[in-house]
């Protein structure tokens, strides 16, 4: 199956600082996404993103399907994006979501 | 629209009990999928159902079942429960495909004692 890796694996920041999460595939995927857990556990899904760029407020997402990454961009960082982010995806007909390990992100004042 | 909803929220059992757990998707999806999180494994898909039939399945002991109703609601089973079932279990619901945009329910937290 798939392999799913993320870097880092943690990250501090200061409150307004930005930065950049990476996935790497093992293999192509037809399906990627990346979610965001809060501290309750609940997984909040930020980008539906198999190819290209997409952006949403002060996150964005960028998926290289042929060389197998993708990148999420975190501008001007808060303490409500603390959390874990993982990236999942899936490839051919398969329908189950491989997750990565997450990068546990934490915003500090 | 109401979101995912799962329930109960929290579960202690014993060793050796069974436990069944509920998924309500939303509104409108037909996919239903089941993940299992554990500090030490991760996010691990379990499977997933759609029109009632499971349509794929993880690596995960035949302890672990389930199932699809007819209003797209599911249940998943454990039986004989190990304390390494502790866990917190996610469902996730899509349209049709769970190559569509996966939406989580808040999940269920199992400790087994």
């Amino acid at each position: 199956g798939i392999q799913v890796e993320q870097s880092p694996p943690d990250l501090i920041l200061q409150e307004g600082a930005n930065s950049t999460l990476r996935c790497n595939f093992s293999d192509s995927v037809n399906n990627l996404q990346w979610f965001h857990q809060n501290p309750w556990g609940q997984l909040i899904n930020l980008f539906y993103i198999p190819s290209g760029t997409k952006q949403n407020g002060r996150l964005s997402a960028t998926t290289v399907a042929t060389e197998r990454y993708s990148l999420l961009y975190i501008s001007s960082s808060q303490t409500t994006d603390s959390g874990v982010y993982f990236c999942a995806g899936s490839g051919g007909t398969a329908s189950k979501l491989t997750f990565g390990t997450g990068t546990r992100l934490q915003v500090t004042l | 629209k109401a979101g995912v909803t799962q329930t109960p929220r929290y579960l202690i059992k014993t060793r050796g009990q069974q436990v069944t757990l509920s998924c309500s998707p939303i509104s409108g999806h037909r996919s239903v999928s089941w993940y299992q999180q554990t500090p030490g494994q991760g996010l691990q898909f379990l499977f997933e159902y759609f029109s009632e039939t499971q349509r794929n399945k993880g690596n995960f002991p035949g302890r672990f079942s389930g199932r699809q109703f007819s209003n797209s609601r599911s249940e998943m089973n454990v039986s004989t429960l190990e304390l390494g079932d502790s866990a917190l279990y996610l469902c996730a619901s899509s349209l049709v495909y769970s190559q569509e945009t996966q939406y989580f329910g808040p999940g269920t937290r199992l400790l087994v004692l």
